[in-house]
């Protein structure tokens, strides 16, 4: 069965560098969710998107930012990337809105900004 | 704002117990619940999903159950084995996202 595929797996940048993630969530999926795990830490919610509208907000910096497209995938757009920006980063996807859905998770991006 | 905690934070035992990891939220308005397990800088993946009118849902040798009106889910594992050695994350569903708790890091030796 088709899972979250996300994309680049590995990403190294410089500090002040921009760093660009893409989530392409499961087939029939309408949304789309962000979160943000740094070492040895519980996974931190940054955003997530209904229908290619946001729908919520976590714990985003102002230097991030994300949209979902008209194919349902969505992008992470990290700017004047700081040391703290490096973790895992997972997109998850889940069938209906308000909580009631299953949520999957791809397998990370891991961001290591040096 | 939902709180997650989990205990324990890690736990080790032998191959072959039966163990149960704890979890519990202080905002009973769920709308469900979900634990997943994380290998070692891997993703995440889904073990069960309990839905907020549910008591307990089973897969193969894990159990969780929720008791929404206490705010406590458990996960039951039988018979451990030690590819069941992993971190365990309890996730409590609210209206738009999940609220991850720190989970329970597990090693089941041979």
């Amino acid at each position: 069965a088709a899972g979250v595929i996300q994309s680049p797996r590995h990403l190294i940048k410089e500090k002040r560098e921009t760093a660009t993630l893409k989530c392409y969530p499961i087939p029939r999926h309408d949304t789309v969710y962000w979160y943000q795990q740094g070492p040895g830490q519980d996974p931190q919610f940054l955003i997530s998107f209904y229908e290619k509208m946001q729908s919520d907000k976590g714990s985003i910096p102002d230097r991030f930012s994300a949209q979902q497209f008209s194919d349902y995938h969505s992008e992470l757009n990290m700017s004047s990337l700081e040391l703290g920006d490096s973790a895992l980063y997972f997109c998850a996807s889940s069938l209906s809105y308000a909580g009631t859905g299953e949520l999957f998770f791809g397998e990370g991006s891991r961001l290591t900004v040096l | 704002k939902q709180e997650v905690t989990q205990i324990p934070a890690a736990l080790s035992v032998p191959e072959g117990e039966n163990l149960v990891l704890n979890c519990s939220f202080t905002d009973s308005a769920i709308y469900n619940l979900q634990w997943f397990r994380q290998d070692p800088g891997k993703g995440l993946t889904s073990l069960l999903l309990i839905q907020s009118s549910q008591r307990e849902q089973t897969s193969g040798r894990l159990n969780a159950s929720l008791d929404k009106s206490s705010g406590r889910s458990t996960l039951y594992i039988a018979a451990s084995q030690p590819g069941d050695s992993a971190t365990y994350l309890c996730a409590v569903g609210g209206y738009s996202t999940l609220t991850f708790g720190k989970g329970t890091m597990l090693l089941v030796s041979p």
